[in-house]
């Protein structure tokens, strides 16, 4: 199993452009998350999603939008970048039927907006 | 909302000295409790978990960890650090019965040869 990976693993955009952070796993994972790290910040959750088509607002989704139209995938948009987006964003899954279980984390995605 | 307090962001400690990092929550309700660690450009591992029961864990590279219930913490300790244990490390938190994770602005861990 390759778990969750994501793509790209650095990028730079400029203020006001657009882009995609793609994320997928190959758990069979029905639980994805978003969320963006910045320093001293620790991690805050953009989007989660617990299952296909179910997307919800975490803390900070201001800026941010989802969609899961598959169990694999969760993408996360970013329309109109601004120098506040740049931080570096972690997706993540895990498989939840009764209770809880773990998280699993993809390697990042670092972003940078100028 | 949740809330995780790291007391600590920068903990140095020398080889085979003995570490705890402090957590402590605020919640009105049950919650799951976790010690994540973080390696230079990586993503999250877990290192271990308090779900219910015996309020010491256990988990990977001898770490472990003692929730206490009624002062809100899950301080995490290992007896003897390793050069390989210098990381970041995070606290979360979920209620039982929610979606999300709330996470702690993390300690830096250096260990020190």
């Amino acid at each position: 199993n390759a778990g969750v990976t994501q793509t790209p693993k650095f990028r730079i955009l400029k203020i006001g452009q657009s882009m995609t952070l793609q994320c997928a796993q190959d758990m069979n994972h029905n639980y994805m998350y978003w969320y963006r790290q910045d320093p001293g910040m620790g991690l805050k959750l953009i989007y989660y999603s617990v299952g296909a088509g179910i997307t919800d607002k975490g803390e900070v989704p201001n800026g941010y939008n989802v969609s899961r139209s598959t169990t694999e995938d969760f993408p996360l948009r970013l329309e109109l970048a601004a120098p506040s987006q740049t931080s570096v964003y972690f997706c993540a899954s895990s498989y939840e039927l009764a209770g809880y279980n773990e998280q699993f984390f993809g390697p990042g995605t670092r972003l940078t907006v100028l | 909302a949740q809330s995780v307090t790291q007391l600590d962001s920068q903990v140095p400690v020398f080889e085979e000295a003995p570490v705890e990092l402090r957590c402590n929550y605020s919640s009105s309700v049950s919650v799951y409790l976790f010690w994540y660690v973080q390696y230079p450009n990586q993503g999250l591992q877990l290192l271990l978990k308090y779900l219910s029961g015996s309020t010491l864990v256990k988990g990977i590279n001898g770490f472990e960890a003692e929730f206490n219930k009624s002062q809100t913490s899950f301080h995490l300790r290992k007896p003897s650090v390793h050069i390989s244990d210098t990381a970041e490390y995070f606290c979360a938190v979920r209620k039982y019965t929610g979606n999300q994770f709330y996470f702690g602005t993390g300690t830096s861990l250096t260990v020190i040869p």
